[in-house]
């Protein structure tokens, strides 16, 4: 049973508009999440990531949000830009890695 | 920079044939993983190396194995490869050091066709 889910495959929003990605998590355990961007036939790469005992960071466009009573999670992008089309993974940390959700492929529109 | 490297980008095999995915890293990580990528499944852990010829099973080992002679090369062998492993297999290294120690890196993928 998937631990870290993301409901929305994808997501579509105008350039200069937020994107806001979300996931949710079962396993009170993890203690860091982290978000990948992945490029078709590329690796995902790491984004930004926060740790369970803060509620939010900030990296530039880049923002993440935990809610860790509602094991929820999201990421703001704001603006969006062309370049930021790829699908995007969240991931949750534990003993053995990372858990993946399944991934939410976002489109920018020109 | 972290660089990991797979062997191939594209590999096209038959059923019932022995397959080797090899992957490098350049990092002196001590961990490495090996995953698959499928629409709608996102990453799912296959195999995990702790360190030299150390193994534990992921979520979904079945039909894989592993090696890990060297610290910086991790093999991924499909024994006799089936239609049901036609995937995207990504490689990640992390390290067990500071504050990166959460960080998986990861190589470009292995997109492979088994017909």
């Amino acid at each position: 049973d998937q631990q870290v889910k993301q409901n929305s495959p994808s997501l579509s929003v105008q350039e200069g508009r937020i994107s806001i990605l979300n996931c949710d998590y079962t396993n009170s355990m993890f203690d860091y999440f982290l978000w990948y961007k992945k490029y078709p036939a590329e690796g995902p790469t790491f984004l930004i990531s926060i740790s369970s005992i803060k509620d939010k960071n900030e990296d530039g466009r880049f923002t993440v949000f935990l809610n860790k009573s509602a094991k929820h999670l999201s990421l703001h992008i704001v603006p969006s830009q062309p370049g930021d089309s790829a699908v995007y993974f969240c991931a949750a940390s534990e003993y053995t890695g990372l858990s993946f959700g399944a991934g939410t492929t976002v489109t920018v529109r020109a | 920079d972290v660089k990991v490297t797979q062997s191939s980008r594209y590999l096209v095999k038959r059923t019932g044939e022995k397959v080797f995915l090899e992957c490098v890293q350049d990092m002196d990580h001590e961990n490495m993983f090996w995953y698959r990528q499928d629409p709608g499944l996102g990453l799912r852990l296959i195999y995990f190396s702790y360190d030299v010829k150390m193994k534990e099973k992921g979520d979904i080992p079945e039909g894989y194995s592993v090696s890990r002679e060297k610290k910086e090369r991790f093999s991924l062998i499909l024994e006799s490869a089936s239609t049901n492993q036609t995937s995207m297999y990504l490689c990640a290294s992390r390290t067990l050091q500071g504050r990166s120690s959460y960080e998986q890196y990861f190589g470009p993928g292995t997109r492979l066709t088994v017909t």
